[in-house]
């Protein structure tokens, strides 16, 4: 199947501090990525979608100034998580497909910790 | 309303023995896909296997399959021959509606299965 990456996999950093995180697709071209987040035992949440060459679609309850998204390619979305909090802490995870196809590729997720 | 619901917050099988995870659904787009996604300790997510409503043919892949019963809306997904590293959690998605007319859609999840696999 596609592959999607994401970078870091994992980050440490202090409460205030901005992070980004980078999702690609590796060898497709995606107009439109998701991010997700997804608490400890719990189910994926959708956050946004990323739209290439367009602003982002939050969802309801999701701060659009805290959680910037830039889709400035059509193999790269990047989520930044601004002036982090503790209560930021969480697995986040982004989704992609190939043009025309169903199948939706998640990229490994990252795993952000807020001091 | 929750879309996508999934009954089973863990379930144990041995080794060897067949499995089934259940997922019911609810929509009234008639275009729709399922999904099943694997997810180990790892945290990445694997897409196992898709069915779309309009699939005449219940999908499958290698030991993974879909049994799908559109009048009563549920995709369960039906592991035969489990092994050991089955064990993970499972989630069952839709997508709605269809992504050839509103642009591409994201995946409502289910709250998730915890399979566990015996020896």
């Amino acid at each position: 199947g596609a592959v999607v990456s994401q970078h870091p996999s994992r980050v440490i950093c202090k409460s205030g501090t901005s992070v980004k995180i980078e999702c690609r697709s590796l060898d497709f071209q995606a107009t439109t990525m998701f991010w997700y987040r997804q608490f400890p035992k719990k189910s994926l949440m959708l956050m946004a979608t990323s739209n290439e060459g367009s602003k982002a679609t939050y969802e309801q309850g999701v701060e659009k100034d805290k959680f910037l998204i830039n889709h400035a390619s059509l193999t790269l979305s990047t989520l930044t998580v601004t002036s982090a909090h503790p209560e930021d802490s969480s697995f986040y995870i982004c989704s992609a497909a190939e043009h025309d196809q169903e199948t939706q590729y998640f990229g490994p997720g990252t795993r952000l910790l807020v001091l | 309303a929750q879309k996508i619901t999934q009954t089973q917050p863990g379930m144990f099988v041995q080794e060897k023995e067949a499995v089934t995870l259940d997922c019911t659904y609810d929509t009234s787009d008639p275009s729709y896909g399922l999904f099943w996604y694997k997810q180990p300790s790892s945290g990445e997510m694997i897409f196992l296997i898709y069915q779309g409503s309009y699939d005449q043919q219940n999908a499958t892949e290698g030991r993974y399959s879909l049994n799908f019963q559109k009048a009563r809306k549920s995709a369960n997904l039906v592991i035969s021959a489990s092994q050991l590293g089955d064990s993970a959690m499972y989630f069952c998605a839709m997508r709605e509606p269809p992504f050839m007319d509103t642009g591409r859609r994201a995946l409502t999840f289910g709250s998730g299965t915890r399979l566990q696999v015996q020896p």
